[in-house]
Formats: structure tokens, sequence, C-alpha cells
């Protein structure tokens, strides 16, 4: 089936550098984008959405970039911190009917940050 | 705080034996969903619920059930666990309200 898939799977950074964890879609049909960190022991963390009507979205410290033409999303978090250490999914749906929730996810991202 | 509880959090049982998972919502959230995480697979739809009584299946639905009588309430059972249901299962709710998909703090099952 499609799938939603990471370029890079592990990430390091100084604290108060600037982060990109990128991510690949394969599914054209797929109109809703959300990023979520996870830490170790924990749930996924709900971070930023994005919708396939838009091409970028800011949050508090963190921005998506969604490129539809080469099926790409990035996630961007300014000023790392030592808190932002944990691994990063994206995931894809179709935002229409029963079909929204049924999430395919990539395979994550570590993002170690070091002080 | 998506209002979800998951229990047991951690649970060790024996091939072949059955397995409930429970998933409790605080706010009456339509749907529900139940993934499972594996290493190297990421997160996996196994079924999820528009309503209640209303189920279908997702990507890894065999070897599970569900069932939501009950809308703050969604079930998942292993009828006849196996080493390969080893896993870190989640729950998730969709707020309609924000129209996003929150997750629970996951159960652990070992299956031995």
């Amino acid at each position: 089936g499609e799938s939603v898939g990471l370029h890079l799977p592990t990430l390091s950074v100084q604290e108060g550098d600037n982060s990109i964890i990128n991510c690949a879609y394969s599914n054209s049909a797929s109109d809703y984008f959300i990023w979520y960190k996870q830490e170790s022991g924990k749930g996924p963390q709900f971070i930023i959405d994005i919708r396939s009507n838009m091409d970028k979205r800011q949050g508090q410290r963190v921005t998506v970039l969604l490129n539809k033409t080469v099926k790409h999303l990035s996630l961007q978090i300014a000023a790392t911190q030592p808190g932002d250490s944990a691994v990063y999914f994206c995931a894809e749906t179709s935002a229409g009917g029963t079909s929204y929730g049924k999430l395919t996810f990539g395979q994550g991202t570590i993002l170690t940050v070091h002080p | 705080d998506a209002g979800i509880t998951q229990s047991p959090r951690h649970k060790v049982t024996e091939t072949g034996t059955p397995v409930t998972l429970r998933c409790h919502q605080t706010e009456n959230h339509r749907y529900m969903y139940w993934y499972r995480q594996d290493p190297g697979h990421g997160l996996r739809l196994i079924h999820y619920s528009y309503g209640v009584k209303d189920t279908d299946k997702g990507e890894v639905s065999d070897g599970y059930s569900v069932s939501r009588s009950k809308t703050e309430d969604f079930l998942l059972t292993l009828e006849s666990a196996t080493s390969s249901q080893t896993s870190v299962y989640f729950c998730a709710i969709r707020k309609t309200e924000v129209n996003t998909i929150y997750f629970g703090e996951g159960s652990w099952l070992t299956v031995v």
C-alpha cells in the first residue's frame, strides 16, 4: 500500500539551532497531514497539522511546509531545546468521511538535541 | 490532554489466552481508533469506530476484534494471543471540533 516515509532516521542538533525534519508521501489523494512528537514510553503528541489547500502553517516555534508538487512535508523547529528530543512522525490521511483518522505513518525521525 | 484512558497500561500474557484492552474517553467523541506500534513499522491502524456499534477494519486487523457498545468505551480483543501481537497499542480519538486526532498513552502487551 501507499505509505509516508522519512528521509532521515536520525538528526542531532545543538541547543538553540533550528531543526528541519523531512517527510515524503506517496498517496496523492492525501489531503491532511499531521506531525507528532513521541517521547519514550508515551503516546504520540500532536504538534501541528496542515491541509492540502495550504503551503505553510506556523505554530509556537514550529512551522510545517507542504510541497504538493513533489509530495514533500517538512517540520521546522526554531531554537531547538533539549526538551524537543524525541521521535517525530509525519502522518497523512484523507480528510473526508470515515477515512479521516485512518492515518498512515512514516517510520519516524529521532531528534537529539545536545546542550 | 485528550481525555483518553487506556487499560491496562502493561500486561504480560501467555500464548493462546484472550486479552482485552480498553480505551475510555470522557469527551463523547464519535470516532475512535486502535493502532499498534512496532519497531520498523511505525504506527498501523488495527480497527476503528465511527459510532456506537459501528466499526471497521484497518490495515492490520487479522487476529483482532473490537466492540463499541457505548460512546465512551472502545474495546480491542485478541481472541487467542500470539507472540506476533506483542506490541504497544495506542487508542486515538478524533476531536471533531478541531478535526484532528489525539492519542492515548499506550498499552504495552507482551505475549510469552
